[in-house]
C-alpha cells in the first residue's frame, strides 16, 4: 500500500498569484499523477509526473500553467500559476506503487482544496 | 480512447432500500482495471473496489456488491439496505494497464442521497 499526504490541505488565494502543492508518499512509487476536480465535476487527469524528466501533460493542460516537479520516487509538486477563479478546484495526487501490472493498485491523496478569489 | 459512463446523475432512496449504481465503460485494451470510489461531502476520495478485466467473479463486501459483466462492458455497484451514511458521490473509473498505464478515466459520478 501507499500512504499519501498533500500540503496544503486547502488554501484561499488571490487571482494572479501561484500556489505550489506538495505530494509526499511514504514509499517509493513507480508512477505519480496529478488530477483536478472542479466543483461538481468528475476527476480529470492533468499530467503524469516523471521522475527526473519533464512531466507528460494531457490535452488541455500546459506546463506554463501547471509546472510539475518530481525530484525523486516519493515526492512531487504541482504549481498552479497565475491563478484565476476558474482554477478553484480540488487537486489530487495519485500514485501507482508497483511495477507489476498484475497487481494494479492506485492510490489517491486526500486532495488540496483551492479557492481563488 | 477509454470512456466511462455513469448514466445516473442523481439517485434518491429511503433508508433500507437497495440501490444500484450503473457503470458502463469503453476500452480497446484487453487488460484493464475498474474501480469504484466514494466521495462523501468531506471531499476525500475513498477507494471501494478494484477489479481486473480477467476476473468476472462478482464480489460482495458487507452491504456492497459489484456485478462485472464483460459482455456488456458494465461494472455495476449495489448497496443493500442503504443507510444515511451512504450518501455521497460515487465514481466509477477505468485504467488501461498498457495503452495508458496508470491513467484513470472517471465517470461523471452518481450522487446518492439516502433519506432517513
Amino acid at each position: 500500500s501507499a500512504v499519501i499526504s498533500q500540503k496544503p490541505s486547502r488554501d484561499i488565494c488571490q487571482r494572479g498569484t501561484s500556489l505550489t502543492i506538495q505530494c509526499q508518499v511514504d514509499s517509493q512509487v513507480t508512477m505519480m499523477f496529478w488530477y483536478r476536480q472542479q466543483p461538481g465535476q468528475s476527476l480529470t487527469l492533468i499530467a503524469t509526473a516523471n521522475q527526473g524528466s519533464e512531466a507528460t501533460y494531457e490535452s488541455g493542460f500546459v506546463i506554463d500553467k501547471f509546472p510539475i516537479s518530481r525530484p525523486n520516487l516519493t515526492f512531487s509538486t504541482l504549481t498552479v500559476s497565475n491563478m484565476s477563479p476558474e482554477d478553484s478546484s480540488i487537486y489530487l495526487c495519485s500514485v501507482l506503487p508497483g511495477r507489476d501490472r498484475s497487481s494494479y493498485e492506485q492510490y489517491f491523496g486526500p486532495g488540496t482544496r483551492l479557492t481563488v478569489t | 480512447a477509454q470512456k466511462v459512463t455513469q448514466a445516473q446523475t442523481e439517485i434518491s432512496v429511503v433508508e433500507k432500500e437497495d440501490v444500484t449504481l450503473d457503470c458502463v465503460y469503453e476500452t480497446r485494451d484487453t487488460t484493464y482495471y475498474l474501480f469504484w470510489y466514494k466521495q462523501p461531502p468531506s471531499g476525500e476520495l475513498v477507494f471501494l473496489i478494484r477489479r481486473n478485466s480477467f476476473d468476472e467473479q462478482n464480489e460482495i463486501s458487507g452491504r456492497y456488491s459489484w456485478n462485472f459483466q464483460k459482455s456488456t462492458s458494465s461494472f455495476n455497484f449495489t448497496i443493500t439496505a442503504s443507510q444515511v451514511v451512504d450518501s455521497a458521490v460515487y465514481f466509477c473509473a477505468l485504467s488501461e494497464v498498457f495503452t495508458n498505464a496508470g491513467k484513470s478515466t472517471f465517470g461523471d459520478g452518481t450522487t446518492l442521497t439516502v433519506k432517513p
